[in-house]
């Protein structure tokens, strides 16, 4: 079956320190976003990605990057973790932009910046 | 500026129904979708309006006013496993979901 998934799914960090978190899908689908979430609000779109090669920022993008190097895969690199980064975090893939195209969820990385 | 708004937290009873809430602004309408979160979960797809009236499935139907910028989600025959976050999610001009924070449904015997 075809799945999304998250690694680490838990990850203790220090200020200052690079972080990379990894998404990976078997859906072969062209998006690819990432999201925060914390208490008492939406999820935020922090990148998103419509194919590879192809990266773009979203609401909450400064601290953090993308990159698309295949179909599967879209890394996101906390360049310089700060506290206001700890927060649990979101990949999702889609087939295509618009309409009706549900977004499938990977089951969450909880990162704690201390 | 771009907003979506439904309750923090309802209780509701076990084999009861529920209607959950869901106001919006946003640039442009693609769109609404709800999702269900279960506590240390994944959002999941639960519905999607794009047209104005009610969509059903199942015990779950999701109904769509574009002119008054209102959506809600109706659970009938409430489960124990019902127990969740419903999130509702608007698809704006440029194709990007807009969430609000989600409701915390809880489902008292």
């Amino acid at each position: 079956d075809a799945e999304i998934t998250q690694s680490p799914r838990h990850k203790i960090t220090e200020t200052g320190r690079q972080v990379t978190l990894a998404c990976h899908q078997t859906w072969n689908h062209n998006n690819m976003f990432w999201y925060r979430q914390d208490l008492g609000h939406g999820l935020r779109l922090i990148h998103y990605s419509y194919g590879v090669q192809d990266t773009n920022k979203g609401e909450v993008s400064d601290g953090y990057s993308v990159s698309r190097s295949n179909t599967e895969d879209l890394p996101l690199t906390l360049e310089s973790a700060a506290s206001s980064q700890t927060s649990v975090y979101f990949c999702a893939s889609s087939e295509s932009a618009g309409g009706y195209n549900e977004q499938f969820f990977g089951p969450g990385t909880r990162l704690t910046v201390l | 500026g771009q907003n979506i708004d439904q309750p923090t937290e309802m209780t509701a009873t076990e084999g009861a129904i529920v209607q959950i809430n869901c106001t919006y602004q946003t640039s442009g309408f693609n769109g609404l979708f709800w999702y269900q979160q279960h506590a240390g979960e994944a959002p999941t797809f639960l519905s999607y309006n794009v047209l104005d009236g009610l969509e059903e499935k199942g015990r779950f139907s999701s109904f769509l006013s574009r002119s008054k910028g209102y959506s809600y989600l109706l659970l009938k025959e409430l489960q124990m496993k019902d127990s969740a976050s419903y999130l509702c999610a608007v698809m704006d001009s440029n194709y990007q979901l807009i969430w609000g924070a989600g409701t915390k449904l809880i489902i008292k015997p």
